[in-house]
């Protein structure tokens, strides 16, 4: 049973253009959700992340948003570079007390020159 | 400050064979954490620690063991390693904050399994 999904393996986008990376989730007591960056070879980093108490958390050209009712993120980057081109993974979290993270399987994000 | 280190980086083992991978971190975090990742499938949490001395399952904890004498490392071993343990394994910490979720991830190591 898949609790975060991102249903589209891979986007490809202008540079200058809008990047939208969706993720969705089926277990209602995600309380926390982090969206991670990953390059060949390294391991993920942190992007940004957004509580369930809020809609919207903005960090610059990266915003993510939140549908409780929906069950639905998405992580909004503009304008997007080349620089952004990785995957990018999905997480939640429930809050337990181990801090432990689900993950999606990951959007490959390529920017065009 | 390095943050998360992982050691081996590559590793080559031949069926039933064992190895041990280290993490370390210098943040002093409490909570550690192994995943596995492979081809189309995200990543897998496998064991992790809430503080030193301690350890639990995660998703796919079969074979495989952990130990975390020290607050700083987290060891991962494959006791009789098999080919479907040939992943790109990770490591990573994070801090008790209570609003904040946010894990640091290691390099990663590429074992593969013969």
């Amino acid at each position: 049973d898949q609790q975060v999904k991102q249903n589209s393996p891979s986007l490809s986008v202008q540079e200058g253009r809008i990047s939208i990376l969706n993720c969705d989730y089926t277990n209602s007591m995600f309380d926390y959700f982090l969206w991670y960056k990953k390059y060949p070879a390294e391991g993920p980093t942190f992007l940004i992340s957004i509580s369930s108490i809020k809609d919207k958390n903005e960090d610059g050209r990266f915003t993510v948003f939140l549908n409780k009712s929906a069950k639905h993120l998405s992580l909004h980057i503009v304008p997007s570079q080349p620089g952004d081109s990785a995957v990018y993974f999905c997480a939640a979290s429930v809050g337990s007390g181990s801090e432990k993270l689900v993950f999606g399987k990951g959007t490959k994000l390529t920017v065009n020159p | 400050n390095a943050g998360v280190t992982q050691t081996p980086k590559f590793r080559v083992l031949k069926t039933g064979q064992s190895m041990t991978l280290l993490c370390a971190q210098d943040m002093n975090h409490e909570y550690m954490y192994w995943y596995r990742q492979d081809p189309g499938m995200g990543l897998r949490l496998i064991h992790y620690s809430v503080g030193e001395g301690t350890t639990a399952k995660g998703e796919v904890p079969d074979g495989y063991n952990v130990s975390r004498l020290k607050k700083q490392n987290f060891l991962l071993g494959l006791e009789s390693a098999a080919p479907s343990q040939t992943s790109v394994y990770f490591c990573a910490s994070s801090a008790i904050t209570g609003d904040s979720y946010e894990q640091y991830f290691g390099p990663g190591t590429r074992l593969t399994v013969t």
